[in-house]
């Protein structure tokens, strides 16, 4: 079975200042990764997933993650924050153990943007 | 588009009373739904995933008897706390999957507070 680890519980960092979110995941096979985003009584929200192919992934908002094999990493990134990303994220994976459906959560890691 | 709610947001039950979370999917058919549950500072782990006009599947160490779960249709799927106790509060999250999606795809609805004194 596939997990993932989220280290960070919480992350202050200033406006229009970079930001990492550490992600690292244990899997013996080929896993599909995600990122999620939930913003107060709001749903997750998809910010991007890497299934295969170029290990730099894009999504919404201006984030962006790497999946580096290697170290078993997906880091999220961002180059500047707004107020606006002040949320909790959630690292996730899903493997061939569960048919790729079932999605492992991280704990998540809450982000807090000060002006 | 993609839009899952839930009802209620927030309940407050007595111990040994049956509480039902409904999920709905808004504004697609989804022929599966799955339930979550969130504890204080961890993960969703979860709980079962449901397939329209079938018996839900529970995850290991989930009692199904004390969570019920109906989808008796594509857009609808409940929960229903049965007999819960203070330790069943927590926060619980229903995502949907339209027909067409991908494995992985699934929409999340804003979670129901349940808080049982």
């Amino acid at each position: 079975a596939q997990s993932v680890t989220q280290l960070d519980s919480q992350v202050p960092v200033f406006e229009e200042a970079p930001v990492e979110l550490r992600c690292n995941y244990s899997s013996s096979v080929s896993v599909y990764l995600f990122w999620y985003v939930q913003y107060p009584n709001q749903g997750l929200q998809l910010l991007l997933k890497y299934l295969s192919g170029s290990t730099l992934v894009k999504g919404i908002n201006g984030f962006e993650a790497e999946f580096n094999k290697s170290q078993t990493s997906f880091h999220l990134r961002k180059p500047s924050v707004h107020i606006s990303d002040t949320a909790e994220y959630f690292c996730a994976v899903s493997g061939p153990s569960g048919g790729y459906q079932k999605v492992t959560f991280g704990t998540g890691t809450k982000l807090q943007v000060i002006p | 588009g993609a839009v899952v709610s839930q009802h209620p947001s927030r309940v407050i039950c007595k111990s040994g009373t049956s509480v039902k979370i409904e999920c709905r999917s808004l504004d697609f058919q989804a022929t599966t739904m799955f339930w979550y549950r969130q504890f204080p500072k961890q993960s969703l782990m979860l709980m079962a995933t449901s397939n329209e006009g079938s018996k839900a599947t529970y995850e290991q160490g989930v009692e199904k008897d004390k969570f019920l779960i109906n989808h008796a249709s594509l857009t609808l799927s409940t929960l229903t706390v049965t007999s819960a106790h203070p330790e069943d509060s927590s926060f619980y999250i229903c995502s949907a999957r339209p027909p067409t999606g991908q494995i992985y795809e699934q929409y999340f609805g804003p979670g129901t507070r349940l808080t049982v004194t």
